[in-house]
């Protein structure tokens, strides 16, 4: 299984863009990165994927190393509602289908 | 559309009881998976259905712990002879298929047991 590491905590204030950093050195050439959050007392919820170049939608950014040996996620305007645990997950060949979570970004959002 | 449903939402059961906990995945959806998150612990995969094939148990702490999956759609996992160890949330996902896809989670089952 491909590692990640994710600092284990971010704080932001409230409208401010926010980038969450994760590396995932070991990932394998063909799988996706993969993000999701998991807000208080539910389950976790899909934010965005990509494999090489950049993606936007309506939730994020991400930003893809161009070694894809890290990524960002980028929230450009931090809201409260968007406190929650992130997570990056490399998805493909190093997970056979299960997601394996590590420990992620507790995100605070200062008002 | 209709998202992943799972229920009961809450469970509380004595120690030694059965309980079977059950996940309607999204309509079409190939492949479920279930998850546990224990209290203030991460999510940890427990079994992985993925159309016909044999399902990947590699995560079921025990042989307590059994799913099954019915017709393709819905699936049932079932823990024998509950512990207090076992309390946790119970999530179930499901995606189009491949390992590549995106998972759509339900709400969970939050088990107790006392």
């Amino acid at each position: 299984d491909a590692k990640t590491t994710q600092p284990n905590s971010m704080e932001s204030n409230e409208e401010e863009p926010v980038h969450l950093p994760c590396n995932h050195s070991t990932i394998s050439g063909t799988d996706y990165i993969h993000w999701y959050r998991q807000l208080p007392s539910q389950g976790p919820e899909y934010v965005i994927h990509g494999l090489t170049s950049n993606v936007n939608n309506r939730m994020a950014s991400l930003a893809i190393a161009e070694d894809r040996k890290s990524s960002t996620l980028i929230l450009h305007r931090a809201t409260l509602r968007d406190a929650a645990v992130y997570y990056c997950i490399p998805t493909g060949s190093s997970n056979t289908g299960k997601l394996i979570f590590g420990q992620g970004t507790t995100l605070q959002v200062k008002p | 559309g209709a998202g992943v449903s799972q229920s009961p939402s809450n469970k509380v059961t004595e120690k030694g009881k059965d309980v079977e906990l059950r996940c309607d995945p999204i309509s079409g959806h190939t492949a479920l998976y279930w998850y546990r998150q224990s209290l203030g612990q991460g999510l940890e995969f427990l079994i992985y259905f993925q159309g016909n094939s044999a399902p990947d148990k590699s995560g079921l702490p025990s042989d307590r712990f059994s799913a099954e999956r019915t017709g393709g759609s819905v699936s049932t996992l079932t823990i024998q002879r509950t512990q207090q160890e076992d309390s946790a949330v119970y999530l179930c996902a499901s995606s189009a298929g491949t390992a590549q896809e995106t998972q759509y989670f339900g709400p969970g089952t939050r088990l107790l047991v006392l």
